[in-house]
């Protein structure tokens, strides 16, 4: 069955220094795999994703992410964290059923962020 | 992208009532879902929300428990039945174009039961 595993559940980093966070996947196929983030009291939003062809993807935000098959993960990283990235980061996989695709979270990694 | 409104944002109900949350996209979408965020954990699929038919249910979720409308390509209800405490949480709507294998979700609502 498909999963997610972000190992990571909080992290803490000092303004502007480097961050990744780390996410495996299981999938048969070839995966659609999206990094979200959720600010307190927010939505999910988009930040990136990866279908095919380049397997390093710029995102919004300064974020990019890679996407490994061999070690099947697809970290997030950012060269310069901000105050304003703390946040909830959620990894997420699609899974095609039914005729389209439905996603499968990870549970998470909390960001925080000291000046 | 879809721009995508939820109401209420937020409310406090009572064991044994009934509330229906209300999903609007901006755009006509293929999909819709609709997902629960328990305090402190991840989001989890609840239904796909079909438009002119019956919501395609995930193992765990029921119709009976969590009714749900789709009459046209852009507005979506959950209702969450008979609730309990149990089922105070963050309740998301999602929307996105089969094509385009992405879906850009609504600001949640957060339910509390007492």
């Amino acid at each position: 069955a498909q999963s997610v595993t972000q190992p990571d559940i909080h992290i803490t980093v000092s303004e502007g220094a480097s961050l990744e966070l780390r996410c495996n996947y299981s999938y048969g196929a070839t995966p659609y795999l999206f990094w979200y983030v959720q600010s307190p009291g927010q939505g999910l939003q988009l930040l990136l994703k990866y279908f095919s062809g380049d397997t390093l993807v710029q995102g919004i935000k300064g974020f990019e992410a890679e996407f490994k098959r061999s070690q099947s993960s697809f970290n997030l990283r950012k060269p310069s964290v901000h105050w304003s990235d703390a946040a909830e980061y959620f990894c997420a996989v699609a899974r095609f059923s039914g005729g389209y695709n439905k996603l499968i979270f990870g549970a998470g990694t909390r960001l925080a962020v000291h000046p | 992208s879809a721009v995508i409104s939820q109401k209420p944002s937020r409310d406090i109900c009572q064991r044994g009532t009934s509330l229906t949350i209300q999903c609007q996209v901006d755009s006509q979408v293929t999909m819709m879902f609709w997902y629960r965020q328990q305090p402190g954990q991840s989001l989890t699929l609840i239904a796909t929300a079909n438009q002119g038919s019956e919501a395609t249910y995930e193992s765990g979720f029921v119709i009976d428990k969590f009714p749900i409308s789709r009459p046209n390509l852009t507005f979506s209800t959950l209702t969450v039945s008979n609730m309990s405490p149990e089922d105070s949480s963050i309740y998301l709507c999602s929307a996105g174009l089969a094509v385009a294998h992405e879906q850009f979700f609504g600001p949640g609502t957060r339910l509390t039961v007492l």
